[in-house]
């Protein structure tokens, strides 16, 4: 069965304290991993989308990475403003995209 | 230019009723998809739009769901006979070109309220 899981469910970090956010997933036919950040009350926004294992892509504090199983985003010295729902979706073969139920994210000042 | 908008916002409706949920992409962005959002949970694919092609409805819940949309333009979502379970974020999103190889536009979803 196709699953996207991702921990932690809620994360809360200081001000300038790095850390990742992970998402596993088994999906046959991987054609994309897909990284989204949704702010409450508004649609998910389009981060980082990765094709293959060992791919990297980064902007400014967010960096995200990819293996055959799982995908990481990385945080570095985060700042309030990346407070919000970070989703992870995989796209397989076909039309469909199957999302997780997000890690939220706070950054206290 | 605009991004993807949805309206309403917000609808509150009673059991039983229909609704329809309105959705209208990006200028020019072929493929349009429909997700339902639960509270606490993850992005449900409901119906893909892909330029004239046959949509691809695999995701939709039952046949009280149903979604048109006018060559690559509009695309209204509709439910017949509301249930409290479909109470959902209901979110539209448009890409540019095959929905392989860009990133999907999401607009502001429409919240729904089933009493």
């Amino acid at each position: 069965e196709d699953q996207v899981t991702q921990s932690p469910e809620a994360l809360r970090l200081q001000e300038g304290e790095s850390s990742s956010l992970n998402c596993s997933y088994t999906v046959s036919g991987l054609r994309g991993l897909f990284w989204y950040r949704q702010d409450p009350g508004k649609g998910p926004e389009f981060l980082f989308t990765l094709y293959s294992a060992g791919e990297e892509k980064e902007k400014e504090r967010l960096k995200a990475t990819l293996t055959k199983k799982e995908s990481f985003l990385h945080i570095t010295a985060p700042k309030p403003e990346d407070s919000a729902t970070y989703l992870c979706a995989v796209q397989r073969t076909g039309n469909q995209f199957y999302f997780g139920t997000g890690t939220s994210l706070t950054v206290i000042p | 230019g605009a991004g993807v908008s949805q309206s309403p916002s917000n609808k509150v409706t009673e059991k039983g009723k229909d609704v329809e949920l309105r959705c209208d992409p990006i200028s020019g962005h072929t493929a349009l998809y429909w997700y339902r959002q639960r509270l606490g949970q993850g992005l449900e694919f409901l119906i893909y739009f892909q330029g004239n092609s046959a949509p691809d409805k695999s995701g939709l819940p039952s046949d009280r769901f149903s979604a048109e949309r006018t060559g690559e333009s509009v695309s209204t979502l509709t439910i017949q006979r509301t249930q409290q379970e479909d109470s959902a974020v209901y979110l539209c999103a448009s890409s540019s070109r095959g929905i392989s190889y860009n990133e999907q536009f999401f607009g502001p979803g429409t919240r729904l309220t089933v009493l």
